[in-house]
């Protein structure tokens, strides 16, 4: 089966201060998802790559996908509080539309 | 706005009783997912279903069972909940478009069995 390993674990930072979170597989992907989490509720769709070296942004967010399709970066820029929860990854299993995930970065921005 | 809901967002549960989670998405997708969240354990697939009355086992299906007898609801069922049972579940669904197969998330259920 399909590993994906997130790292860090767990992030705290002060607002304004930039971060990456990794997410690296054992197998090709296809299909990376980045998705965030507020602490208690349900998980919101921020962005999908496909392509090797693709590269997309949403607002302060950038998520990449390196050339060989194994590891995505998701980087915040200027962090601020609404950016806390739970970052996770999810990337499908060869031809199949089930994701697999990420056990997630806890994020935590300090005003 | 695609909009999924679970029926509960807190549920407290006696060991062996039936519970009954209940997700619906009104986007006319076909596929929908159970999952359950775990502290360390991320998301875990429980079941999911591509079709109205068509249900595949995930990952983890042992003490649960699943009802799709419309498009728009999913049901998971705990036949007889135990404390093990107790975790986060969220309901998902998905529509195939061009490739994408990004899904959108319910609220989540958090239940406790005592």
């Amino acid at each position: 089966s399909q590993e994906l390993e997130q790292s860090p674990q767990s992030l705290i930072v002060q607002e304004g201060k930039n971060l990456t979170i990794n997410c690296t597989s054992s197998k090709t992907l296809y299909g990376l998802y980045w998705y965030k989490q507020k602490y208690g509720e349900g998980l919101i769709f921020l962005m999908m790559l496909q392509k090797g070296g693709e590269e997309k942004s949403h607002e302060k967010i950038t998520a990449k996908l390196d050339e060989k399709k194994q590891q995505s970066s998701l980087h915040i820029t200027a962090s601020q509080p609404s950016h806390a929860g739970i970052y996770l990854c999810g990337a499908r299993k060869g031809g199949s539309y089930i994701p697999t995930f990420g056990r997630g970065t806890s994020l935590i921005v300090h005003p | 706005d695609v909009k999924v809901t679970q029926s509960s967002r807190y549920l407290v549960k006696r060991t062996g009783e039936k519970v009954f989670l209940e997700c619906v998405q009104d986007m006319d997708h076909e596929n929908m997912f159970w999952y359950r969240q775990d502290p360390g354990l991320g998301l875990r697939l429980i079941y999911f279903s591509y079709d109205v009355k068509m249900k595949e086992k995930g990952d983890i299906p042992e003490g649960y069972s699943v009802s799709r007898e419309k498009k728009e609801r999913f049901s998971l069922i705990l036949e007889s909940a135990s404390t093990n049972q107790t975790s986060m579940y969220l309901c998902a669904s998905s529509v195939p478009t061009s490739g994408h197969h990004e899904q959108y998330f319910g609220p989540g259920t958090r239940l406790t069995v005592t």
